[in-house]
C-alpha cells in the first residue's frame, strides 16, 4: 500500500496571505489528523477529520481550518499568515482510530 | 499535557539492545501504550503499541509493567538508523482521541 502522502512538500509564503496544504491517506483510512511541528512548541495536535466530519480539534486560532472529502483526501488552510505558522505540518490517518501512520509533512516557511 | 516521562536522551552502542524506558504512572484502564519515534525531519513513525500483555512485532517488543505504571520499548539489534527521537504515548484506542506528544527521548546508536 502506498503511504501517506502531502503536498507540497516545501511552501514559502509572505505574512497575511493564506495557504492551502493537501493530504491523501492510506488507502482505506478514514480518519485524518493533522499536526503541527515547531522547535519550540513540539508536536501539536490541530484537527481530526472522520468520514467528512471534524471530531477533534486542538487549541489553534480559527484562522487554522481543515476538510475531509467524501474519498478521504484532506486539505487544511491557514489564513493571514503569521511568521509564527512557520512549522512542519504532518498528516496522519487511521483505520478506525488505531494506530496512526504519518505523512511526510509539509514545510511552511512565512516570511 | 502528555501523560508520560521519558529521559531526556541515551545513547546505545550499534548492535547492542536498546532499552527505552517509559513511565505512566496516572495510566487509565481503557488507555494503551503507543511508541512512535521520529527521524530527523520525517514523519512520525509508528512502532507498536499496546495494553497490558507485552507485544512484539519486527520492529520492536514492549515490555508493560503488571501495574501498568511504565513500559520499556525494546529494539534488540540497534543500527545506526535507529538514531531518532521516540515518543512514549498514552491514549485511549479507536475513537477521536488525539496524540499527544512530549518532548520524547533522543536515542543516538554510536557505531
Amino acid at each position: 500500500k502506498a503511504g501517506v502522502t502531502q503536498t507540497p512538500r516545501y511552501l514559502i509564503k509572505t505574512r497575511g496571505q493564506q495557504v492551502t496544504l493537501s493530504c491523501s491517506p492510506i488507502s482505506g483510512h478514514r480518519s485524518v489528523s493533522w499536526y503541527q511541528q515547531t522547535p519550540g512548541q513540539g508536536l501539536q495536535f490541530l484537527f481530526e477529520y472522520f468520514s467528512e466530519t471534524q471530531r477533534n480539534k486542538g487549541n489553534f486560532p480559527g484562522r487554522f481550518s481543515g476538510r475531509q472529502f467524501s474519498n478521504s483526501r484532506s486539505e487544511m488552510n491557514v489564513s493571514t499568515l503569521e511568521l509564527g505558522d512557520s512549522a512542519l505540518y504532518l498528516c496522519a490517518s487511521s483505520w478506525m482510530g488505531q494506530e496512526e501512520y504519518f505523512g511526510p509533512g509539509t514545510r511552511l516557511t512565512v516570511t | 499535557d502528555a501523560k508520560t516521562t521519558q529521559p531526556t536522551s541515551m545513547d546505545c552502542a550499534e548492535g547492542r539492545a536498546a532499552n527505552l524506558p517509559c513511565n505512566h504512572s496516572t495510566i487509565s484502564g481503557n488507555e494503551y501504550v503507543y511508541w512512535y519515534r521520529q527521524i530527523h525531519s520525517q514523519g512520525p513513525q509508528y512502532i507498536i503499541h499496546g495494553l497490558k500483555n507485552n507485544e512484539t512485532n519486527e520492529m520492536a517488543s514492549l515490555i508493560i509493567t503488571e501495574d501498568r505504571k511504565s513500559s520499556t520499548l525494546i529494539l534488540p539489534h540497534a543500527t545506526l538508523r535507529d538514531t531518532a527521537v521516540y515518543y512514549c504515548i498514552v491514549r485511549v484506542a479507536g475513537g477521536s482521541e488525539k496524540l499527544v506528544f512530549g518532548k520524547g527521548m533522543k536515542l543516538t546508536v554510536n557505531p
